[in-house]
Order: C-alpha cells, then structure tokens, then sequence
C-alpha cells in the first residue's frame, strides 16, 4: 500500500526559531517521487521542491532544506530561522509512477504556526 | 500567465442536482487531476488524467465523473451531489520535467452540498 505519514498535526514556534516537518512514507515501488507544498493561509496550494527515489540528495534553498533518506523512508522539511511568514500548512506527497500512473497520495499535512 | 482556473469559486447546491465544476490550464500539460482537501485527511486524489481521453480513478472516484476531450479542459462532474461530497476540491496540471512532475494548482472550489 501506498501511504504518507505526516504525524506532527501542528507544531507553534517562535519566530527565529528552527523546526522539522517529518514525512515518513510506504511504497513498494522502486521508482517514485517526494513533493512538499505549502498553503499558507490565503488558501492555494505552492509547489516547494520534488525529489526523484534515485536521488537522495539532500537540498538547500535559502532557509529551506530537505533530508531525503530512503532507508528510513523519510523526506523531511526544515525551515531555518523561521518567519511569521512561514505559517502555513504544509503536505507532503509521493507520485507513483509506471503502472502507478498519476496516483498520487498525499499526507494530512503539517500546520505550523510561528509567532512573532 | 501561466495558470489554473476553476469555475465557480463557491457553490452551494441541494442533494441530487447535478453540477459540474469547470478546470483548465494554459501550460500545454499532460496531466491534470482533481483532489478534495478535507480536515484531517489533506488532500485526496478524485480522479486522474494523463493526456486527452486518457483518465483513471485516484483514491475517491466514487459519485465523481470526469472527461478531458480537450488537453486544456479537465471538467468535475457530481451527477447527484450528497452532503458528504461538500469539500474544498482543488484541480492540478503537471508535466514532466527532468524527471519531475510537480503539480500546479487552481485556487480551489468550495462546494457546500445541503
């Protein structure tokens, strides 16, 4: 079975302060593929970064990083010194892919709120 | 701009009139879906396209139906709307680049059935 676990329903920081977003997932495909989202407040939905299942790099992008560990089936999300503009819910979500199609599943999603 | 539209942003109907919601993009995708987001479960797949005439059902297809005869145009239809069908419910396009297929989203259509 496919299946996502987001288990931190809402987490409150401080501003400044650092926070991890866990995503563990199952999947018994070989080839799939990780996202993260974001919906702050207003409502739509921001595409943040994917990650390929034969990439396993980890990714920086400014305050944002990303720890991409198979072995532990976890694709996690770090926000550095974290901003009342940070506050959002957050998703995580894998693709299947060839006899998968375009099935993708995503988790409960994260909220997280930072105050100032 | 590039971009996806849905049509209405708000709609509230009765139990058994049958509605459909409209979603297209100007991104010359392949694909395209429909989710529901409800509280506590994120977002659910409905249904699924991966090219014109080419759908499959996600993790919710029951009382849904969808059609893409247009690469552009990916239509929702709830021929008999019922209370448990009101949700938030979002369409997305995707292509595949580099080996990615991140998704693009519309603002969402909240749909109230009484």
């Amino acid at each position: 079975a496919q299946k996502v676990t987001q288990a931190q329903t809402e987490i409150s920081v401080v501003e400044k302060e650092d926070v991890t977003l866990d995503c563990v997932y199952e999947t018994r495909d070989t080839t799939y593929y990780l996202f993260w989202y974001k919906q702050p407040p207003s409502g739509e939905l921001v595409f943040l970064i994917r990650r390929n299942s034969f990439d396993e790099q980890n990714e920086i992008s400014g305050r944002y990083s990303w720890n991409f560990q198979k072995s532990t089936s976890s694709f996690n999300f770090t926000i550095t010194a974290s901003q009342v503009v940070d506050s959002a819910v957050y998703f995580c979500a894998l693709k299947r892919s060839g006899t998968g199609g375009f099935k993708t599943i995503f988790g409960a999603g994260t909220r997280l709120f930072v105050k100032a | 701009e590039a971009q996806v539209t849905q049509n209405p942003r708000y709609l509230i109907t009765v139990t058994g009139k049958k509605l459909t919601v409209t979603c297209s993009q100007n991104m010359n995708h392949e694909y395209m879906s429909w989710y529901r987001q409800d509280p506590g479960l994120g977002l659910r797949q409905i249904y699924y396209s991966m090219n014109v005439e080419v759908t499959d059902k996600g993790d919710v297809p029951e009382g849904y139906k969808v059609s893409r005869k247009e690469k552009r145009n990916f239509p929702l239809i709830l021929e008999s709307p019922s209370p448990n069908q009101t949700s938030l419910y979002f369409c997305a396009s995707s292509f595949e680049l580099a080996g990615g297929y991140e998704q693009y989203f519309g603002p969402g259509t909240r749909l109230t059935v009484t």
